[in-house]
């Protein structure tokens, strides 16, 4: 059983750091890839990245310059930091949880808005 | 990036029905596609995957097929608790990319 729960800052400035964190519970975070995606209402659901236990990572290129993803096995805790943001960052940010192709476990979602 | 298209964008159909709609692929991605269900406020969920695999505790009106750049998601005999909105997602190539959805309506 695997359950995720995002949490940080629902409103970030422009050219800002938006900084998410996500409780990872489950007894098998050594198993499974974990990453983020987004949705916007425009856009649609966009992947950010991912991050494997061996500490392999890859991010979608489109924002590759901007993201980092990093996860603290010790506290079971996947972070997202995506830096200089626009209001195009605006979007329901998941935590998500699966093999390196299929999101098998989402978290709730956490709305994070780009405004001064 | 591989570009994922879903149609229609929308679908009004009565419970009972049989629905289908379709996932098209810019490139030949095999069977590398999910198909994923969003209710109105949830995240998504993990419906189908490799094309036509069902996940375990997924009713069996669910169905999908397909291969190379054509899709196919397939409800036999509509339900209530179906009305969604339904994504399919490659991962054939990094980075993975979603469909933008085809949303499920009762008419």
């Amino acid at each position: 059983q695997v359950q995720l729960q995002e949490s940080g800052p629902g409103l970030v400035k422009p050219s800002g750091t938006l900084s998410l964190t996500c409780s990872v519970s489950t007894d098998s975070i050594s198993t499974y890839y974990w990453g983020w995606v987004r949705q916007t209402p425009g856009k649609g659901l966009d992947w950010i990245g991912y991050i494997h236990y061996s500490g392999n990572t890859n991010y979608n290129p489109s924002l590759r310059s901007r993201v980092t993803i990093s996860l603290d096995t010790s506290k079971k805790e996947l972070s997202l930091k995506l830096t200089s943001v626009t209001a195009a960052d605006t979007a329901v940010y998941y935590c998500a949880g699966g093999f390196y192709n299929t999101v098998d476990y989402w978290g709730q979602g956490t709305l994070v808005t780009v405004s001064s | 990036d591989i570009q994922m298209t879903q149609s229609p964008s929308s679908l009004s159909a009565s419970i009972g029905d049989r629905v289908t709609f379709t996932c098209q692929a810019s490139h030949d991605i095999n069977k590398y596609l999910n198909w994923y269900q969003q209710k109105p406020g949830k995240a998504p969920k993990l419906v189908i995957y490799e094309a036509s695999h069902l996940k375990t505790g997924v009713p069996s009106r669910f169905s999908g097929s397909g291969s190379g750049t054509h899709f196919t998601f397939t409800i036999d005999s509509l339900q209530p608790e179906d009305i969604a909105k339904y994504y399919c997602q490659q991962y054939e190539n990094l980075p993975l990319t979603f469909g933008g959805g085809t949303k499920l309506e009762i008419k």
